[in-house]
């Protein structure tokens, strides 16, 4: 059973449609991370969350944490081919990391 | 930029041979981290490691062993391979608390 739930698993959308993928837990962590990954390569941090109810925009993509900081939102608004990718969220607890096992997204031109 | 390295990025070994993998990072980080990646099951923590000398168990550390003898190395030792523990290997360094960077992963098959 893993620690984080991401969902959905799969995800396959057409340009200019906007989406949600979630991260959820039943611990608390005192930060949270999101990552993504290309095929041969190691994940790439998006973005770090460390506050309840915290919300960062990084151009098209709004990163949320929850107010009791067990989940995390990712919405990306008119998503592009260039996003297609494994997204990644991670908890973070003193030296501590553990990850969910990721949303595979496939954006269509 | 901080590099983090692993020996192999592509690995075939038989059943049973002790599998050495070695990750290097530049950074001086404390932390360092082994993880494996399977289809449907993200990445799985193995062992990790948050000084010299010092490890932890992660979710999956059967038949797996680490050693950290300096700072910037951290070893992943499969004692007897086996056919189950082929799969993606990913190394990851960070400084306590922000970003962790990773390797460029090391596939393993086990034959």
């Amino acid at each position: 059973t893993q620690l984080l739930e991401q969902s959905p698993q799969f995800l396959s959308i057409q340009e200019g449609e906007n989406l949600t993928v979630y991260c959820n837990s039943s611990s608390v962590f005192s930060s949270l991370q999101w990552y993504r990954q290309e095929p041969g390569e190691g994940p790439v941090l998006l973005v770090t969350v460390v506050t309840g109810g915290e919300v960062k925009k990084l151009k098209r993509l709004t990163f949320q944490f929850g107010d009791a900081r067990k989940d995390s939102s990712l919405h990306i608004t008119a998503a592009q081919p260039g996003d297609t990718g494994l997204y990644l969220c991670a908890g973070l607890n003193n030296n501590d990391m553990r990850f969910g096992a990721g949303t595979r997204l496939t954006v269509k031109p | 930029d901080v590099k983090v390295t692993q020996s192999s990025r592509y690995l075939v070994k038989r059943t049973g041979e002790k599998v050495f993998l070695e990750c290097v990072q530049d950074m001086d980080h404390e932390n360092m981290f082994w993880y494996r990646q399977d289809p449907g099951l993200g990445l799985r923590l193995i062992y990790f490691s948050y000084d010299v000398k010092m490890k932890e168990k992660g979710d999956i550390p059967e038949g797996y062993s680490v050693s950290r003898e300096k700072k910037e190395r951290f070893s992943l030792i499969l004692e007897s391979a086996s056919t189950n523990q082929t799969s993606m290997y990913l190394c990851a360094s960070r400084p306590t608390r922000t970003e962790a960077f990773f390797g460029q992963g090391t596939r393993l098959t086990v034959v």
